[in-house]
């Protein structure tokens, strides 16, 4: 059964203090690898597409990254701002919708 | 742009009441999605039009009926909820369903009384 899984459940990070969550997937054929930011009460924001190992995103602080096994999100030095949800999801060779992990809850403190 | 417009932004309701959810994207996409998302959960599928027909129904129960006029919108018909069916409705859109980049609305808030 195809399945995605992030760890850690929870994460509280002091302002500028670097850290990588983990998103762990077992995917029949990945088509794609997708991360989104929700903020509470709010809808997903897309911020990244990973298509094929080895490849690599940026966006401002953060960073994605993909294996065969497994996809990590680097924050960088992060600001209280960042503090989110952030949600990884997984398409498989035949399916047409999103396998969603549970998410990590990220609180950064100033 | 890539917005996704859902109205109301929050919505209260009887359990004996009738009411809509509506979404609207103006990407040019063919694929739009209704997901269901309870606190400190994932979002959970509900539904999928591709390229206005429904392709998926994730065994939803009955007293949710979605409907897509045209490529640009969709509804979410809403009939005898209970209140286990309090959450935040989220709406999406992909160019198609072979990729699924998708992008959501803000969510519609919906709490049954």
């Amino acid at each position: 059964e195809d399945q995605v899984t992030q760890s850690p459940e929870a994460l509280r990070l002091q302002e500028g203090e670097s850290s990588s969550l983990n998103c762990s997937y077992t995917v029949s054929g990945l088509r794609g690898l997708f991360w989104y930011r929700q903020d509470p009460g709010k809808g997903p924001e897309f911020l990244f597409t990973l298509y094929s190992a080895g490849e690599e995103k940026e966006k401002e602080r953060l960073k994605a990254t993909l294996t065969k096994k497994e996809s990590f999100l680097h924050i960088t030095a992060p600001k209280p701002e960042d503090s989110a949800t952030y949600l990884c999801a997984a398409q498989n060779q035949a399916g047409t919708a999103l396998i969603f992990g549970k998410g990590t809850t990220l609180s950064v403190s100033s | 742009d890539t917005e996704v417009t859902q109205t109301p932004k929050h919505l209260v309701m009887g359990m004996t009441n009738k009411k809509s959810l509506k979404c609207e994207q103006h990407m040019g996409h063919r694929a739009m999605y209704w997901y269901k998302q309870k606190a400190k959960k994932p979002p959970e599928l509900m539904f999928v039009y591709s390229y206005e027909k429904l392709s998926i129904n994730e065994s939803v129960p009955s007293r949710f009926s979605p409907e897509c006029p045209n490529s640009s919108l969709l509804n979410l018909h809403l009939h005898a909820l209970q209140p286990e069916d309090s959450a935040l409705y989220l709406c999406a859109s992909s160019q198609g369903t072979r990729e699924l980049k998708a992008f959501f609305g803000q969510g519609t808030r919906l709490t049954v009384v």
